[in-house]
């Protein structure tokens, strides 16, 4: 079984303040995700990486970054975090493959910046 | 821009009931569309739907592709309360391994 877990469930952090978010995958799989959902908006895509320290934009970058040093572990970033970063942030990974494959999610992590 | 709309946001039905839930899209290239189902933790998959037409079926549970006119449905018959959650829809485009979600229904099942 696939398995991909965050470092926290729960986290609050106040407006200003340096924030990392852990996934960990044990699949070997080359693509990782980090997503934000937020009510009404469904999943938006922050950043992506398809192999150690390549990293690519997605669709909401900006106040973010991410980091891939091993290819199990994928970090977000919140280099100063404010109050409309609070959201559920869910990791996920796949394998690089050429045909169309599910991509597998973490149980998120619901930050609350105050 | 590549587009995912699901309808209807929420459903509140009762055990027993059959429901119906909608996913239009528009992408470049398209490669494959998704189902999920969240409660409250990760999203689980559910079906990955490829070629037109043909139903992809687990359970209670079934969908449909047209890519013609751009939607699915995901079908649940004989829905029971376990079957409350957030439906996710996604595509899969151009660049692959890329994802584009829709905001999601919400179901109820209600006892």
């Amino acid at each position: 079984d696939v398995k991909v877990t965050q470092s926290s469930r729960y986290l609050v952090k106040r407006t200003g303040e340096k924030v990392f978010l852990e996934c960990v995958q044990d699949m070997d799989h080359e693509n990782m995700f980090w997503y934000r959902q937020d009510p009404g908006l469904g999943l938006r895509l922050i950043y992506f990486s398809y192999d150690v320290k390549m990293k690519e934009k997605g669709d909401i970058p900006e106040g973010y970054s991410v980091s891939r040093e091993k290819k199990e572990r994928f970090s977000l970033i919140l280099e100063s975090a404010s109050t409309n970063q609070t959201s559920m942030y869910l990791c996920a990974s796949r394998p690089l493959n050429s045909e169309p494959y599910e991509q597998y999610f973490g149980p998120g992590t619901r930050l609350t910046v105050t | 821009e590549d587009k995912v709309v699901q309808s209807p946001l929420s459903l509140v039905v009762h055990e027993g009931d059959t429901v119906t839930l909608n996913c239009s899209y528009e992408v470049t290239n398209f490669r494959s569309l998704l189902w999920y189902k969240q409660e409250k933790k990760a999203p689980t998959f559910l079906f990955m739907l490829t070629s037109s037409g043909i139903e992809k079926k687990s359970g209670r549970l079934s969908s449909i592709l047209d890519k013609k006119e751009l939607f699915s449905i995901l079908n649940i018959t004989a829905t029971q309360t376990g079957d409350s959650a957030v439906y996710l829809c996604a595509v899969e485009g151009e660049y692959g391994n890329k994802l584009v979600f829709g905001a999601g229904t919400i179901l109820r099942v209600k006892s």
